[in-house]
């Protein structure tokens, strides 16, 4: 079946340290997402990318990056500039402008 | 900027009651407007999208929603609901540049309750 893996499910951080989270889709889509989902705020854009080897800032980008070398996947790294992690990253896929977009179960960031 | 408004963050329906959530948005253009719904600790699954032409909707799960211009708005609705429809609701908004879809504005959610 066709759909969005992100991986790990639950990840821990540590003061100083960047952390990788992994997305891939096999649905064959061309634009993907990163969303950063806190209790009682909904689901905010920190980074998308409509194509390989491009990506642009969404609203909260400060203190993550990504890279869009495949079309499959759209890794987030969250570094140790983003000083309040902890939160459910969802990743997300679509074919495009008018398409609804694909979710992934997502991964829970914690600090230890 | 364009946003989107959830009024109630939770409501409680008794089961087999009539289920209407609320959705109010602020955008520049004709916009492209989602529903999604999630269960704890999951993605978001879509129930249904609003592009163009008739603005009442039909989903999945017996869901449907309707678009009105001049309200700006794009309730949820369900005839019947039942214990399964327990769940997190979001209204979303599209965002679409010259270049290609840019990403999805969301509200900050509606917790539904189903009292037995």
């Amino acid at each position: 079946d066709g759909g969005i893996t992100q991986s790990p499910k639950y990840l821990f951080r540590k003061e100083g340290q960047n952390v990788t989270l992994s997305c891939e889709q096999n649905l064959n889509h061309d634009a993907m997402y990163w969303y950063r989902q806190d209790p009682g705020q909904g689901l905010r854009l920190i980074y998308y990318s409509q194509i390989v080897n491009d990506f642009q800032k969404g609203d909260i980008a400060e203190g993550y990056s990504v890279s869009r070398e495949k079309k499959e996947s759209f890794p987030l790294t969250v570094t140790s500039a983003q000083k309040n992690p902890t939160a459910f990253y969802l990743c997300a896929s679509s074919s495009g402008v008018s398409q609804p977009q694909h979710f992934g179960d997502g991964t829970r960031l914690s600090i230890l | 900027a364009q946003s989107v408004t959830q009024p109630d963050i939770h409501i409680t329906v008794s089961e087999g009651a009539s289920l209407e959530l609320r959705c109010n948005y602020s955008y520049g253009a004709t916009p492209y407007l989602f529903w999604y719904v999630q269960s704890p600790g999951q993605g978001l699954q879509l129930l249904l999208k609003y592009f163009s032409g008739d603005t009442l909707v039909q989903g999945i799960k017996g869901f449907e929603a309707e678009f009105k211009r001049s309200q700006s708005s794009f309730n949820l609705r369900k005839p019947s609901v039942h214990w399964s429809d327990a769940a997190e609701y979001f209204c979303a908004v599209g965002l679409y540049s010259g270049g290609g879809a840019d990403g999805l504005t969301f509200g900050k959610g509606t917790h539904l309750i189903i009292q037995p």
